[in-house]
């Protein structure tokens, strides 16, 4: 089953600028993760919110969970080139089972 | 040295062939999974493993077989490949508690 949804699909910013995904999901989670994903490449783990927490920073990341709307987003600041990826959110079902969106394809121009 | 390394990064392959794909870990990981991208991005589980024994089985046909020899290896091999197998396959790991999963690069299996 397909649990989280990222929105928006693509979002084309300038560098230099905040980028925000949002994810929605359907049931209740252990915790909800994103995950990076260059061109060509596997996906990479930035950051695990559980769900007890609201809100969690790493560097230029700052990742909030509203469990009472099903809903996370991912803020991206003073973006980079190099910021360039697909962004997916992932939620823990259980059972060690991670269920993904279909991403969002971020842009940042020069 | 490579965490997460699966084999063949491409397979060009004709319908009806039986193809593999290895994955190894150097990790020390307890679970192994198997992910299956397709053209939308569309990222679903297929299988996993914790310490050889299979946990998850996603409603796969049972086309694909995985085989994890040890905790450190889960490969997968297809029989009788259809045009709609064609997608990304993507090897991961993750320690046990942890929800964290690390992949490895992909292997882009296109069938003609």
């Amino acid at each position: 089953s397909q649990q989280g949804e990222e929105d928006p699909q693509a979002l084309s910013i300038q560098e230099g600028e905040n980028a925000t995904m949002n994810c929605s999901y359907k049931t209740s989670i252990n915790n909800l993760q994103w995950y990076r994903q260059n061109s060509g490449r596997g996906l990479v783990h930035l950051i695990l919110i559980r769900s007890n927490e609201r809100e969690k920073h790493s560097g230029r990341l700052r990742v909030t969970l509203d469990t009472s709307k099903k809903s996370s987003s991912l803020l991206i600041t003073a973006s980079r080139a190099a910021d360039t990826a697909s962004y997916f959110c992932a939620t823990d079902e259980g059972a060690q089972k991670l269920v993904f969106g279909q991403g969002t394809r971020l842009t940042i121009n020069p | 040295d490579t965490a997460v390394s699966q084999t063949p990064k491409y397979l060009v392959t004709q319908m009806g062939n039986d193809k593999s794909i290895k994955c190894e870990q150097n990790l020390g990981h307890d679970t192994m999974y198997w992910y299956k991208q397709d053209s939308k991005k569309f990222l679903k589980i297929m299988f996993s493993y914790n310490n050889k024994e299979l946990i998850i089985n996603e409603t796969v046909p049972n086309r694909f077989s995985p085989k994890s020899p040890d905790k450190a290896h889960l490969n997968l091999h297809i029989n009788s490949l259809e045009l709609g197998d064609s997608a990304v396959y993507f090897c991961a790991s993750s320690p046990l508690r942890s929800g964290e999963l690390f992949f490895g690069e992909g292997s882009r299996l296109t069938v003609l």
